[in-house]
């Protein structure tokens, strides 16, 4: 079964900072790539998905990440973090035929100070 | 706005107890799924359906059992809740192909 690794669990950073965040996935057929995120309280969100064609998307909120498929890593980025960014973000799979298993990663507790 | 209800926001009961979690979908989603996740923890997936009449484990064992009789209900069974059960339930569903999950707001479960 497809399995998600996400590093750095805890990362701490200042309002304007750049952010990264890494996602490497384990499945050798075509997978579909989301980043979720869930802000304090709430319930999971959908940041941004891969499906096919550009490897570079866009999602809400200044997000993008970037599809290697060499590499099985779908890193999640955004130039200048807000305050507002504070939340929990985590990389799921799912391949994209076959088996409807969505895993998740562990997940990255970002804390961003003012 | 996606429309997953999960019921109820918050439960405590005593050990022993058998308790349902409610999980409903108005999207005609044929795949769901359950969650447990410890605060500020990872997601495990528990068990999912892919269809009315189709139930998987996850990968996480569980003692909790589901059932999928209609396309929009997906409840979560424990016989007899214990402490261990304590835990966040989350229930997700997915359109049939290239779509993303949504999830519900989650079942605070409290085992005392």
């Amino acid at each position: 079964a497809q399995s998600v690794s996400q590093h750095n669990h805890h990362v701490i950073l200042s309002e304007a900072a750049s952010l990264e965040l890494g996602c490497n996935y384990s499945y050798g057929g075509t997978v579909n790539l989301f980043w979720y995120v869930q802000y304090p309280g709430q319930h999971l969100q959908l940041l941004l998905k891969y499906f096919s064609g550009d490897p570079l998307v866009k999602g809400i909120k200044g997000f993008e990440a970037e599809f290697i498929k060499s590499k099985f890593s779908f890193n999640l980025r955004k130039p200048s973090v807000q305050w507002s960014d504070t939340a929990e973000y985590f990389c799921a799979v799912i391949p994209s035929y076959g088996n409807n298993r969505l895993a998740f990663g562990k997940g990255n507790q970002v804390v961003v100070i003012p | 706005e996606a429309d997953i209800y999960q019921t109820p926001r918050y439960l405590v009961i005593g050990t022993g107890k058998k308790i349902t979690l409610e999980c409903s979908q108005t999207m005609g989603h044929d795949k769901m799924y359950w969650y447990q996740q410890d605060p500020g923890m990872e997601l495990h997936l528990i068990h999912y359906s892919y269809g009315v009449n189709s139930t998987e484990k996850g990968d996480l064992s569980s003692e909790s059992t589901v059932s999928r009789i209609r396309t929009e209900h997906f409840p979560l069974t424990l016989e007899s809740a214990r402490p261990s059960h304590t835990s966040q339930y989350l229930c997700a569903s997915r359109g049939t192909f290239n779509t993303e999950a949504f999830f519900g707001q989650g079942t605070r479960l409290t085992v005392v």
